[in-house]
């Protein structure tokens, strides 16, 4: 069955560091994966999605994520984080072989900016 | 502009009531899903469906069921609400891309 674990329930990063929120995926092919992020009291908005092609995807926000196939990573990365940040984070996956298919979200990562 | 729509953003229903939480989406998908989100535990799907009358369960289904009886509106339904049903419920739509868009949440107080 497939499964999202997203390790870090909770990160602060200071205001303009760089940041990373891992994300690992379980399933047997290669899936569409995603990054939503949902502000307090706001409703989930897509980041960014990969299915195919290369590797590194860009998204909204200045956000971006690497597809790692050999280590089932999806991992979302900003180089410098503002504090209209601070929200939190999901990880999801998709089967590729069907569009008539659940999407599994991981449990999220809260994000916290420091001044 | 895309849209989810969501009946209610508040309910506060009484124990061993049966409640309706009713979705609406304008974009002609396939698929939609209904997901509860409590803190911790992210989002967890309750039920989906892919096409009219077609559904299948999600990871936590005991307690509801679902009705699709239009392409645009997916309903779900707690037969008999519990306090620990209370929770913020989900509901999402997407097509061949997988691309979920979401409404704005329902917040279910059971009491």
């Amino acid at each position: 069955a497939q499964s999202v674990t997203q390790p870090d329930i909770h990160i602060t990063v200071s205001e303009g560091a760089s940041l990373e929120l891992r994300c690992n995926y379980s399933y047997g092919a290669t899936p569409y994966l995603f990054w939503y992020v949902q502000s307090p009291g706001q409703g989930l908005q897509l980041l960014l999605k990969y299915f195919s092609g290369d590797t590194l995807v860009q998204g909204i926000k200045g956000f971006e994520a690497e597809f790692k196939r050999s280590q089932s990573s999806f991992n979302l990365r900003k180089p410098s984080v503002h504090w209209s940040d601070a929200a939190e984070y999901f990880c999801a996956v998709a089967p590729g072989y069907s569009s008539a298919s659940k999407i599994i979200f991981g449990s999220g990562t809260r994000l916290s900016i420091r001044p | 502009d895309v849209k989810v729509t969501q009946s209610s953003r508040y309910l506060v229903k009484r124990t061993g009531e049966k409640v309706f939480l009713e979705c609406v989406q304008d974009m002609d998908h396939e698929n939609m899903f209904w997901y509860r989100q409590d803190p911790g535990l992210g989002l967890r799907l309750i039920y989906f469906s892919y096409d009219v009358k077609m559904k299948e369960k999600g990871d936590i289904p005991e307690g509801y069921s679902v009705s699709r009886e239009k392409k645009e509106r997916f309903s779900l339904i707690l037969e008999s609400a519990s306090t620990n049903q209370t929770s913020m419920y989900l509901c999402a739509s997407s097509s061949g891309d997988r691309e979920a868009f979401f409404g704005q949440g329902t917040r279910l107080t059971v009491v």
